[in-house]
């Protein structure tokens, strides 16, 4: 049974903090990492996606990957209101398979 | 157009209705996706489509139908729906070779009366 578990929140930071959002997963050998926003009402929208193990960095946003330890996180720096949203992790499982297994999400809750 | 588009955004039907939703894909992607999200409930995939084959079937009952008449176009037909059925449904694509990436569209707000 392939399992992503995210803690469902919410989680409250101030406007300016870092959030921290983290996912763990069951299926070792996963070979591909997702982060989607999702706002309330809308569909998910895809703001990072990780192969390798380490850090990649795009404008605020900076997502982990730590394959020994299977979990992957999201840190979001400088936060704003306008962040405050549902994000869904979303892990491939190994073997080229390209249908994803999402996590419940976690809700984020950016005040001013 | 661009991106993954869905019609109608918004449908009320009653449990006796027959009606269909749409989902076209401008991004050159083989594989298609239909979801179901419920209130405050985690993402349900329903059916996928690789190369208009439908790859996986994830329990669905009857009353949901899907076609895939080519690699950008998907389709969920409805008959006989209950309330509980009532979600927001979304379609997604990806290339599903060599980056699994997903790109959502707006959804369809269904409601069953």
């Amino acid at each position: 049974q392939k399992e992503v578990e995210q803690n469902s929140g919410p989680l409250s930071v101030p406007e300016g903090a870092i959030a921290s959002l983290n996912c763990t997963y069951s299926d070792r050998g996963s070979q591909s990492f997702f982060w989607y926003r999702q706002y309330s009402g809308k569909s998910p929208e895809l703001i990072m996606f990780i192969y390798s193990n380490g850090d990649k960095e795009d404008g605020r946003f900076t997502a982990q990957l730590n394959k020994a330890s299977q979990y992957v996180s999201l840190l979001i720096r400088d936060s704003q209101p306008s962040d405050s949203a549902t994000y869904l992790c979303a892990v491939n499982p190994p073997g080229g398979s390209y249908i994803p297994t999402f996590g419940r999400g976690t809700s984020l809750i950016v005040h001013p | 157009e661009t991106g993954v588009t869905q019609t109608p955004r918004h449908l009320v039907m009653g449990m006796t209705n027959k009606k269909s939703l749409k989902c076209e894909q401008h991004l050159g992607h083989n594989a298609m996706y239909w979801y179901k999200q419920s209130a405050k409930k985690p993402l349900e995939l329903m059916f996928v489509y690789s190369l208009e084959e439908r790859v996986e079937n994830n329990s669905v009952p009857s009353r949901f139908s899907p076609e895939c008449p080519n690699s950008s176009h998907l389709f969920l037909h409805l008959h006989t729906l209950q309330p509980e059925d009532s979600a927001l449904y979304l379609c997604a694509s990806s290339h599903g070779q060599g980056s699994y990436e997903q790109y959502f569209g707006p959804g369809t707000r269904l409601t069953v009366t």
